[in-house]
């Protein structure tokens, strides 16, 4: 079955400092794709970064970088000069090939960026 | 602003009141989906609309029942609900592969039953 684990429940970082959550997943499908998603306290998720299992290269969106390390099956988040803004819940997921529709979430590590 | 759109905001109910919670999104995607969320917790999957047929229903009780009218609408349907089934619920929409394809979630409806 397939499992993502999100070993941080917690993190903190200075503002203007980079910070790296850690993510690993276990699935034996061929194509998957990750994905990092954002949660406010205010309840919206929102889709950060994407990383296909067949991108040869890292992805990066703005402030946010994939470390994608295949082998050791982690993608970890990187997000470059954090803001106070950037304070909240981190969720890592992974979609599957198998066309069911279903996306599974890690546990999440909620992030405080302090001034 | 979300292009998935989710109302109400806010619901407060009793057990015995009938509610709807209504989702809509205008991106082309042809699957939606409903989740359930705990605070503190990652949002557990309810159920799959895939090209407006139910494809995934997580054992969910009879009690919770979703319509997808046409592709851009999902609703559900509330009847009888228990204190515990206060939570934060997402809709999302995506395209049918979510190998290479992200959900959009929308804002949430944040339900309270008394």
């Amino acid at each position: 079955a397939q499992k993502i684990t999100q070993t941080q429940p917690g993190m903190f970082v200075q503002e203007k400092e980079a910070v790296t959550l850690d993510c690993t997943y276990d699935t034996s499908d061929p194509s998957y794709g990750l994905f990092w998603y954002k949660q406010p306290s205010s309840g919206e998720m929102i889709f950060l970064i994407y990383q296909g299992s067949y991108d040869q290269q890292n992805a990066t969106e703005g402030r946010y970088s994939l470390n994608f390390q295949k082998a050791r099956k982690s993608a970890n988040l990187v997000i470059s000069a954090s803001q106070l803004g950037d304070s909240a819940m981190y969720f890592c997921a992974q979609g599957d090939s198998s066309n069911t529709g279903k996306l599974i979430f890690g546990q999440g590590t909620t992030l405080q960026v302090k001034p | 602003d979300t292009e998935v759109t989710q109302t109400p905001k806010h619901l407060v109910m009793g057990m015995t009141n009938k509610k709807s919670l209504k989702c809509e999104q205008h991106m082309g995607h042809r699957a939606m989906y409903w989740y359930k969320q705990k605070a503190k917790k990652p949002p557990e999957l309810m159920f799959v609309y895939s090209y407006e047929k139910l494809s995934i229903n997580e054992s969910v009780p009879s009690r919770f029942s979703p319509e997808c009218p046409n592709s851009s609408l999902l609703n559900l349907h509330l009847h009888a609900l228990q204190p515990e089934d206060s939570a934060l619920y997402l809709c999302a929409s995506s395209h049918v592969r979510t190998d290479n394809s992200p959900l959009h979630f929308g804002n949430g409806t944040r339900l309270t039953v008394t």
